[in-house]
């Protein structure tokens, strides 16, 4: 079975600080994603990647860098956390663009 | 962007009647169009898709059906059982990679 692995299931931070999300997937998939879950507005999509260095914005960018050295690995930074980016994210990841995304559990992130 | 709707929000079925979730989106470019489950406490999980040279699609209790004229395709499910109780989303796909989320069907299914 493919396997999204998240690095924390829940992390609280302190506003200002730098943080950094991980994900790795294990069936050497293409794409990886990073989205933001709040209540009432579904999954929206912060950065994807579709190859190794390669990064594309997605709908709500701003606050947040990515990283992805290594193809298995895909980071999201936030280089300064705020309050309003307290929220559930998630990584997920697939072979291809009409291809089933598999996705990870999850962090729930607390900025205070 | 894709423009993607989901409704009704909340359903609440007793066990054993049907539910159905309709989604419609904006890009008349979608060819692909899946329906996401996710379980309290987990990430969402790939439950049926269609694509766009067929206008239905079933496995088991669970079926999509599409209409591309009017840009709207809906999930269905017959015999709804507790485990059926989740967050149902769509995510309309045109020509990218990057999947557009509907908001999300809460749907309760009660004994």
């Amino acid at each position: 079975d493919v396997k999204v692995t998240q690095s924390s299931r829940y992390l609280v931070k302190r506003t200002g600080e730098k943080v950094f999300l991980e994900c790795v997937q294990d069936m050497d998939h293409e794409n990886m994603f990073w989205y933001r879950q709040d209540p009432g507005l579904g999954l929206r999509l912060i950065y994807f990647s579709y190859d190794v260095k390669m990064k594309e914005k997605g709908d709500i960018p701003e606050g947040y860098s990515v990283s992805r050295e290594k193809k298995e690995r895909f980071s999201l930074i936030l280089e300064s956390a705020s309050t309003n980016q307290t929220s559930m994210y998630l990584c997920a990841s697939n072979w291809g663009a009409h291809e089933k995304l598999f996705f990870g559990s999850g962090t729930q992130l607390s900025v205070l | 962007g894709e423009n993607v709707e989901q409704h009704p929000s909340t359903l609440s079925v007793q066990e054993g009647d049907s539910a159905v979730i309709k989604c419609t989106y904006s890009d008349s470019a979608s060819n692909y169009f899946p329906w996401y489950k996710q379980e309290l406490g987990k990430g969402p999980q790939l439950i049926i898709d269609i694509r766009s040279n067929v206008g239905e699609k079933k496995d088991q209790r669970i079926a999509v059906t599409l209409n591309k004229t009017a840009k709207h395709f809906s999930l269905h499910i017959t015999e709804t059982q507790p485990e059926d109780s989740a967050v149902y989303f769509c995510a309309p796909l045109a020509s990218t990679s990057k999947l557009t989320f509907g908001t999300g069907t809460r749907l309760q299914v009660t004994l």
